[in-house]
């Protein structure tokens, strides 16, 4: 079985502040985890993911995760936020190997104000 | 490089009919998903398809169903719509291969509205 969890529905930082998205996972195999983007009306983007080659990945847009496994967690961070990154943030995992269930966290909305 | 496409966008049903939904998948890949997207709530897992079959299911009824066609587009059909069947319905596709990672490629989603 596996799932996550995001830690706060919203988040709201200032235009230029750190971007700080938390998320813990839970798996019974080592897992993949993933962070996407949704903008309003639209589909899911992703912006990176962890496939276990190394513990601090970067993605699109300037964020970047860092898998922790004592803490089995998979942040999502940015050091300055930009207007155009107000969007919800999912944090997502499936299992290695095997057929590929991703599962979705319940999403963070961040708002950046100017 | 084709991206998933959805159809229709937007859809308004009544309770109690049928719809179904279509995705063509990204070129090159094999496996659809299907997720069910309710307002502000996170992509909830419906059944993904390889090779034309169910590979997987998430808690939904039977008359939640899907299939595949062998140029790998899918279909979602619902029966007996109920008022909660409302949501954002996305499709995802991947490529299921050795070494493949899970990465998900949605399209836009449909929007189903049931009265």
């Amino acid at each position: 079985a596996q799932s996550v969890t995001q830690l706060g529905s919203h988040v709201s930082v200032s235009e230029g502040a750190l971007v700080l998205l938390r998320c813990n996972y839970s798996s019974s195999v080592p897992p993949y985890l993933f962070w996407y983007v949704q903008y309003p009306n639209q589909g899911l983007q992703l912006l990176l993911k962890y496939t276990s080659a190394a513990t601090l990945v970067k993605g699109i847009n300037g964020f970047e995760a860092e898998f922790k496994k004592s803490e089995t967690s998979f942040h999502l961070t940015k050091p300055s936020a930009h207007m155009s990154d107000a969007a919800e943030y999912f944090c997502a995992v499936s299992p290695t190997g095997g057929y590929q269930k991703v599962t979705f966290g319940t999403g963070t909305k961040l708002q950046v104000i100017p | 490089e084709t991206g998933v496409t959805q159809s229709p966008t937007h859809l308004i049903k009544t309770r109690g009919q049928q719809v179904t939904l279509r995705c063509s998948s990204q070129s090159g890949h094999n496996t659809v998903s299907w997720y069910q997207q309710a307002l502000g709530q996170g992509p909830q897992f419906i059944f993904q398809y390889y090779r034309e079959e169910e590979n997987g299911r998430g808690n939904f009824p039977p008359r939640f169903s899907g299939l595949q066609f062998p140029n790998y587009s899918s279909e979602l059909n619902v029966n007996a719509l109920e008022l909660d069947d409302s949501a954002l319905y996305l499709c995802a596709s991947s490529q299921k291969s050795s070494g493949s990672t899970g990465e998900l490629f949605f399209g836009e989603g449909s929007r189903l509205t049931v009265l």
